[in-house]
């Protein structure tokens, strides 16, 4: 079974610029989440879909990210604009049921400078 | 709301020897699961040991253990005969079995394996 694959590996923007991170859920999973994890710390989630409709951005900072699963299956999350403090790892993760069996991707690491 | 705290930013630990985690969260649900998660420097995170709250039974997946002390709201991993690639940062997380919920995490405890 493929995982959950994430792009690009790895990010370096100046702030004020814009970036977006892809996410490709395991076949078949219902549940997507986004969580950042920032340098040290756990990861928060940022947003969970349920198929194409959003279930909890109660986190996510609306005025600079956003986020959309399109036909309920790859994802992205965009930063526009990054700010100094987004410099954080930013995961996938996607559940055939939510909350349960999750599986992560390995990441995106942005670096904001 | 739900929080998870991991009161060691850091541990460390001689091969073969044994070593335990700590964590505690806070929660007013009765019905709910733990987790302990490994993230070594890859990022990818690894689950290695699951408990659901209305088991008394720990949990137990090879040479990782845990201590779940519900009344407590307390919930260690016990890592025997310690190995070398145990080296990484250890997750505490939890989820309610409530439609619609996700995982939340502690802080993290860094666990070093020296030779």
């Amino acid at each position: 079974e493929a995982g959950v694959a994430q792009s690009p590996r790895y990010k370096i923007i100046e702030k004020r610029q814009s970036v977006a991170f892809w996410c490709n859920p395991i076949s078949g999973h219902a549940t997507l989440y986004w969580y950042q994890q920032i340098l040290g710390q756990g990861p928060k989630l940022l947003i969970q879909f349920q198929n194409n409709g959003v279930v909890d951005d109660s986190q996510l900072p609306k005025d600079r990210f956003s986020a959309e699963r399109l036909k309920g299956v790859d994802s992205t999350l965009k930063i526009q604009p990054a700010k100094l403090e987004d410099s954080a790892v930013y995961l996938c993760a996607s559940s055939l049921v939510s909350g349960f069996g999750y599986t992560f991707g390995s990441g995106t690491r942005l670096t904001v400078v | 709301a739900q929080t998870v705290t991991q009161s060691q930013p850091e541990m460390s630990v001689q091969e073969a020897e044994t070593v335990t985690l700590s964590c505690t969260y806070d929660t007013s649900e009765n019905n709910y699961y733990l987790f302990w998660y490994k993230q070594p420097p890859s990022r990818q995170m690894i689950l290695v040991i699951r408990q659901e709250a209305y088991k008394q039974q720990n949990a137990t997946e090879n040479r990782f253990s845990v201590n779940f002390q519900k009344a407590a709201k307390s919930f260690s991993l016990k890592i025997s005969d310690s190995q070398l690639g145990d080296t990484a940062m250890y997750f505490c997380a939890f989820i309610t079995n409530q439609a619609g919920t996700a995982l939340i995490f502690g802080k993290g405890t860094t666990l070093s394996v020296s030779s």
